[in-house]
Order: C-alpha cells, then structure tokens, then sequence
C-alpha cells in the first residue's frame, strides 16, 4: 500500500533561517501529494498540493515539488518566522481517496 | 461558523466506560472522517463515510462504531474503554464525487481522550 516518509523532527531553527522537511512516498501510479500544517491545540489544515509530476505547490512563502523520479514531496520555505513553528505532515492520497499521513515534523523557529 | 467541530474538546473517563464524540460539519460535504492521532502525533484513518454510508473501515477495534444520522454528522461511540485509547481522536470532512482528483480535508479542533 502507500506510504510516506518523514525527516524526523523537531526541526529547531533561528527566525529568518532555510527551511527543508524531506518527505518520500512509495505509492502506485500517479498520486496526489499535500502538505498539512497543525499549529498547536488545532486540528490540520490544507497548506499546499500537487496533483501531477513537476507540479509544485506553494503557499506563505512554502513550497513543494512533485518529483516523480525521485518520489519525494520536499517542503521548504526561505526565511521562516516564529510563526511557523507548528507540526507539518507530509501525505499522499491513493486511489481510493483515502490521505495516508507522514508522522509529522516539529518545526521550532527561535526569535 | 466553524467547520467542522467536535465536542467534546476534552474527555477523561475510567477503562471499561462507555464515551461519545461528536462531529458536525457546515461545509455541505459528503464525506466524512474519523482519524486517531497517537502520542508521537502520528495520523491514522480510522473510518470515513460518504452521504452517510461507510466506505472506509480500517483495522480498528469493534469497540469502535461509527454512526452518522445524516451526511453532515459523524459521531464515533466507543465501548468498554481501554488504557491504549488515550489519544487526540480528528473528525474531517471533504467533498468527493464529483471528478475531482481530490479534495482537501478540513480538519475539526480534536478530541483529546485519557482513559485513566
């Protein structure tokens, strides 16, 4: 079945630092591949999607491309804030529809 | 106007009790989720229901039941409570069916179970 792999987190950065989470999936066909976000004490929420090879997503400043040679969803940002300190999910949809979730990264953005 | 909520926000109870949570969404989707979310924050599919019919029924429990009354709630009724339950339990809904490749789940607030 589908799967997705996760960079182990927490990720612990300064403010204004590069941002990499890594995220590989192994999964049949063609799959549709997202990035969720939870910031504390909140349920998950959508931040980008890629539907197709070389399609890259993006939202605030984040972004992942489908890299179908290499099945990885990377998600990286160029100057992260305080802000962005939350839990990122990495998450690939199968052909049933169903959204199989990474583990989860911790991202700590210091002042 | 949230979009999906779930009550209750908190729930302690005692092994061996009998619980309830509650889920409703505003969004008119058709299809609704329920997910556990353990300590290390890992996600897993527990059941999902379209126009309140059950389409996803994983490797859970039969202590676990789904009910939903109509397409806009899913409530989750587990039984005989036990220790290793204790978790954020994530209700989600989406909009399905209609050729899309896929559609994005909005996420309720969470429920987070102890069993003591």
């Amino acid at each position: 079945g589908n799967s997705v792999t996760q960079m182990e987190g927490p990720v612990t950065l300064s403010e204004e630092a590069f941002l990499t989470i890594n995220c590989t999936y192994t999964a049949t066909g063609y799959p549709s591949l997202f990035w969720y976000v939870q910031y504390p004490g909140e349920g998950l929420q959508l931040l980008l999607k890629a539907t197709k090879a070389d399609d890259k997503g993006s939202n605030k400043g984040f972004e992942a491309t489908y890299r179908k040679e290499t099945t990885s969803f990377h998600l990286e940002k160029g100057s992260v804030q305080v802000s962005d300190s939350a839990v990122y999910f990495c998450a690939v949809m199968d052909s049933s529809y169903k959204l199989i979730f990474g583990s989860g990264t911790r991202l700590l953005v210091r002042p | 106007d949230t979009a999906v909520s779930q009550t209750p926000k908190y729930l302690v109870t005692q092994m061996g009790n009998d619980k309830s949570i509650k889920c409703e969404q505003n969004l008119g989707h058709d299809t609704m989720y329920w997910y556990k979310q353990d300590s290390k924050k890992f996600l897993k599919i527990m059941f999902s229901y379209n126009n309140k019919e059950l389409i996803i029924n994983e490797t859970v429990p039969n202590r676990f039941s789904p009910k939903s009354p109509d397409k806009a709630h899913l409530n989750l009724h587990i039984n005989s409570l036990e220790l290793g339950d204790s978790a954020v339990y994530f209700c989600a809904s989406s909009q399905e069916g209609q050729g899309v490749r896929y559609s994005p789940l909005h996420f309720g607030n969470g429920t987070r179970l102890t069993v003591t």
